[in-house]
């Protein structure tokens, strides 16, 4: 079947770095991208990559390798605020995220 | 510049009755996707629409159905409601390929 495993949970202190690892199994698919959601809030959209390599946008950068099936979402910097669940998706070839990971829940502690 | 709009935020329906879902895009956004969300089964794509036209559809049952007007405004449809049903229904748009998704507050439907 079509899946993309992601750890549950992560913990972290602020200012530290942590990386969000996602591995998939998934036919047809054109890219990896990354979003986050606070409770009870909406998705926000992080980062997409189409291709292998890293993709930085701040604090966050994003990585993907085809030939591994694998990525991961790197946060550096850690806030407070930058608790919340992040899930990883493939998407299709219009960047339309079809079928997401069960989601990680970061905590950021004092 | 308004975000995308979704009505009505909350819903509460019983069995076997249908329900539409309501989703403006951002002004200029031409793709609309809608997802499911639980806590048992996570997001799942639903249908994505571009320019009038279903693109892609999740594996969901036929109840299950969407459109998507000439001002790209899209409508979800439910019908016969199970209590499987109530989730969070969040719709998404973008500009177009490759651009990045806007999500929508969504719609929380609960079934009696």
């Amino acid at each position: 079947g079509q899946s993309l495993e992601q750890p549950s949970e992560v913990t972290a202190v602020e200012g530290a770095i942590v990386q969000i690892n996602c591995t998939y199994q998934t036919s047809g698919f054109y890219g990896l991208s990354w979003y986050q959601q606070h409770d009870g809030g909406a998705p926000t959209f992080l980062s997409y990559n189409a291709l292998d390599g890293l993709e930085e946008t701040g604090r966050f950068s994003s990585f993907l390798s085809r030939s591994d099936s694998y990525g991961y979402l790197l946060l550096q910097e850690l806030q407070m605020k930058d608790s919340a669940s992040y899930f990883c998706a493939a998407a299709n070839q219009a960047g339309t995220a079809l079928i997401f990971g069960k989601g990680t829940t970061l905590s950021v502690s004092s | 510049k308004a975000g995308v709009t979704q009505t009505p935020r909350y819903l509460i329906k019983t069995r076997g009755q249908q329900v539409t879902l309501s989703c403006s895009p951002i002004s200029g956004h031409r793709s609309v996707s809608w997802y499911q969300q639980t806590p048992g089964q996570g997001l799942q794509f639903l249908f994505e629409y571009f320019s009038e036209t279903q693109r892609n559809k999740g594996n969901f049952p036929g109840r299950f159905s969407g459109r998507q007007f000439s001002n790209s405004r899209s409508e979800m449809n439910v019908s016969t409601l199970e209590l499987g049903d109530s989730a969070l229904y969040l719709c998404a748009s973008s500009r177009g390929p490759n651009q990045p998704q806007h999500f929508g507050d969504g719609t929380r439907l609960s079934i009696l």
